[in-house]
């Protein structure tokens, strides 16, 4: 069964921190990983990784994929309020184009 | 970006009443969409993916006669919860696919069910 795992399930951090986000999987025919965030209403798409090692910025968000090990990480550096969201990645399957999500990481930043 | 939306946004039903929320695309011919619900808390979990013109694949444990999936054309489904109970009550999202990498989520329709 096509497994994501991620990574603390909850982070409460106070603004200006930096954060790490994890996330594993376990499935068959990987395609690419994707980062979403998600506030009160459908996800909305942050990064696309599809080799390894190969590191995505945008702005204080970066992410990299690491297929050896079979896991990816986001970084968020001086975090602000609103960031505060719920982070999910989710890994999409070769062929089927089915995304299995993560149970995502609840991140809360304190002023 | 193409432009998704799901209608309604939000309903609230009765126990035992059927609800159909349409997914439609104003720009991007779908030729797969895939039907997440998302609980309280929790996670998108796939439902169900259909085809245009197939019929849909239900996902283990979703049960395909209470969740009706029509996917009559590239630019609109419809999901249909018959004989809705509390315990359908949820966030159902659409996401759509089409023959190239690009797809896109629906805003989602949250569903109550009284």
């Amino acid at each position: 069964e096509d497994k994501v795992v991620q990574s603390p399930l909850s982070l409460v951090v106070h603004e200006g921190d930096t954060v790490t986000l994890n996330c594993s999987y376990e499935v068959t025919n990987f395609r690419s990983l994707l980062w979403y965030k998600q506030e009160k209403k459908a996800p909305t798409f942050l990064f696309m990784l599809t080799s390894s090692g190969i590191e995505k910025k945008s702005g204080r968000l970066s992410s990299i994929l690491d297929k050896k090990e079979l896991f990816s990480i986001l970084n968020i550096t001086a975090t602000q309020t609103g960031d505060s969201a719920v982070y999910l990645c989710a890994v999409l399957i070769q062929g089927a184009q089915k995304l299995v999500f993560g149970q995502g990481t609840r991140l809360t930043i304190n002023p | 970006g193409a432009v998704v939306s799901q209608h309604p946004s939000w309903v609230i039903c009765k126990s035992g009443t059927s609800v159909k929320i349409e997914c439609r695309s104003l720009d991007f011919q779908a030729t797969t969409m895939f039907w997440y619900r998302q609980f309280p808390k929790q996670s998108l979990m796939l439902m169900a993916t259909s085809n245009e013109g197939s019929k849909a694949t239900y996902e283990q444990g979703v049960e395909k006669d209470k969740f009706l999936i029509n996917h009559a054309s590239l630019t609109l489904s419809t999901l249909t919860v018959t004989s809705a109970h509390p315990e359908d009550s949820s966030f159902y999202i659409c996401r759509l696919t089409g023959t190239s990498d690009e797809q896109y989520f629906g805003p989602g329709t949250r569903l109550t069910v009284t």
